[in-house]
């Protein structure tokens, strides 16, 4: 069964800094690995979809690297803003589990101005 | 981006009642899918609907939920008989981007909060 961990649980930075974001899964047998943002009391918002032959993908200030054989995913933000300040979550899509997508418990970020 | 809508986005209920959240997921999609998030922990898969079949389900997706799509465009998801522990926030999920190799991102609505009493 696919286990999904995000390491730290919270965050806490100042503006301007870079954040660093881990995931780790424990099948490697992916289709592929999603990055969502969720804000308190929404809905999940898709920030980067890497597939499993890619090794990042990057969309402004965000870049996602996948590292599949050992089973980690990485999202870096670059130059924080407090905007920024929100919960992290990754999902994977596994082979052997049909389509639905297994979630990590996610990262709380907090940008302080 | 895609939009996926739900109704209604909060649901109080007592225990025992009926309730059934709505989606209009992604037009033209046959695969539509139902998560929820209990306060405070992980996003939990409970089932996905393939051209109007179940076609897989989670152990948590009891004989108290069902989904049907009575619709061309809606998507429900009914629990007969609400338990405190139904308390959650639900999402349905429509894919959308078709990518390479069979790969598509998948899209979330803003969620129903349920509260049951």
């Amino acid at each position: 069964k696919q286990e999904v961990t995000q390491i730290p649980a919270a965050l806490s930075v100042p503006e301007g800094e870079n954040l660093v974001l881990n995931c780790s899964f424990t099948d490697s047998a992916i289709y592929n690995l999603q990055w969502f943002r969720q804000d308190p009391g929404k809905g999940l918002t898709s920030l980067l979809l890497i597939q499993s032959s890619q090794r990042e993908q990057t969309s402004g200030r965000l870049n996602a690297s996948l590292d599949k054989s050992s089973g980690r995913s990485t999202l870096y933000i670059a130059a924080s803003q407090p905007g920024d300040s929100a919960t992290y979550l990754c999902a994977v899509r596994v082979k052997a589990a049909g389509n639905k997508l297994t979630f990590g418990g996610g990262t709380r970020v907090l940008v302080k101005p | 981006e895609p939009e996926v809508t739900q109704t209604p986005s909060h649901q109080v209920t007592q225990m025992g009642q009926e309730v059934i959240l709505r989606c209009v997921p992604i037009s033209n999609h046959l695969y539509f899918y139902w998560y929820r998030q209990i306060l405070g922990q992980k996003v939990e898969f409970l089932v996905s609907f393939y051209n109007n079949e179940i076609s897989e389900k989670s152990e948590i997706f009891d004989d108290q939920f069902s989904v049907e799509r009575p619709d061309g465009s809606n998507f429900t998801l009914k629990i007969r008989s609400t338990k405190l522990e139904d308390s959650a926030m639900y999402f349905c999920a429509s894919p959308a981007v078709r990518l390479a190799g069979g790969n598509y991102e998948q899209y979330f609505g803003p969620g129903t909060r349920l509260t049951v009493t």
